[in-house]
């Protein structure tokens, strides 16, 4: 089961704020976060890690609240170069299949 | 480094057809994965591999096949090609480790199969 992802798209000003969620119905143990700009290969922002540790993107920073199995992340003051498509992949707990599992993904739009 | 790179970038099959898609990465690293990414599905995981000669399925393996022979390589095979693996194709490597790691992916392979 695909982890949902919301909004599925927003259209945001250069300097304005954007939150983009992940929801699970399966128990997670670490939600991974990728940018990807059309006609390129996700690239790696962020982990989450049930428990609390995170690796982190400069200006871009999440939350995992592991009760809720949701992620959230946040991007401040966005620049031009925010624009693509946002994907959570997600690690089950319980073992199962190595690999993640994505989300359909969020498209984020940075006008001028 | 080169990191993760596909050969070939493009191609275009007819149905039933095969061919072999080559995942190569320069980071010793054990794990490796073939996504596919469809237009509103985001990416879905075909087959991986935690090692040299070990493979495993993941979310839609069906009508493909993967070989790791070499720890550097991961081939994904498709033996009769239909036009529903029509897709772009992503290679994937991580470090071994109980800890996740972030995945690096190649640049992608776009396959189109008529």
């Amino acid at each position: 089961q695909q982890p949902v992802q919301s909004p599925q798209a927003v259209i945001l000003r250069e300097g304005e704020d954007a939150v983009i969620n992940c929801s699970s119905s399966k128990a997670l143990y670490s939600v991974h976060w990728y940018r990807q700009k059309h006609g390129e290969a996700p690239v790696f922002l962020m982990i989450l890690l049930k428990g609390g540790e995170q690796k982190g993107h400069e200006k871009i920073s999440a939350s995992f609240n592991e009760k809720k199995q949701q992620s959230s992340l946040y991007l401040t003051a966005s620049q031009l170069s925010y624009s693509g498509t946002y994907f959570c992949g997600t690690v089950y707990s319980g073992g199962g299949a190595d690999g993640l599992t994505f989300g359909k993904g969020t498209h984020l739009i940075i006008q001028p | 480094n080169a990191g993760v790179t596909q050969t070939p970038k493009f191609r275009v099959l007819k149905t039933g057809q095969s061919m072999t898609l080559l995942c190569a990465q320069d980071m010793n690293h054990e794990y490796m994965y073939w996504y596919r990414q469809d237009p509103g599905m985001g990416l879905r995981l075909i087959h991986y591999s935690v090692g040299e000669g070990t493979t495993a399925k993941g979310e839609v393996p069906d009508g493909y096949n993967v070989s790791r022979l070499k720890k550097q390589n991961f081939l994904l095979g498709l033996e009769s090609a239909a036009p529903s693996q029509t897709s772009v194709y992503f290679c994937a490597s991580r470090l071994a480790s109980s800890r996740p790691y972030e995945q690096y992916f190649g640049p992608g392979t776009r396959l189109t199969v008529t």
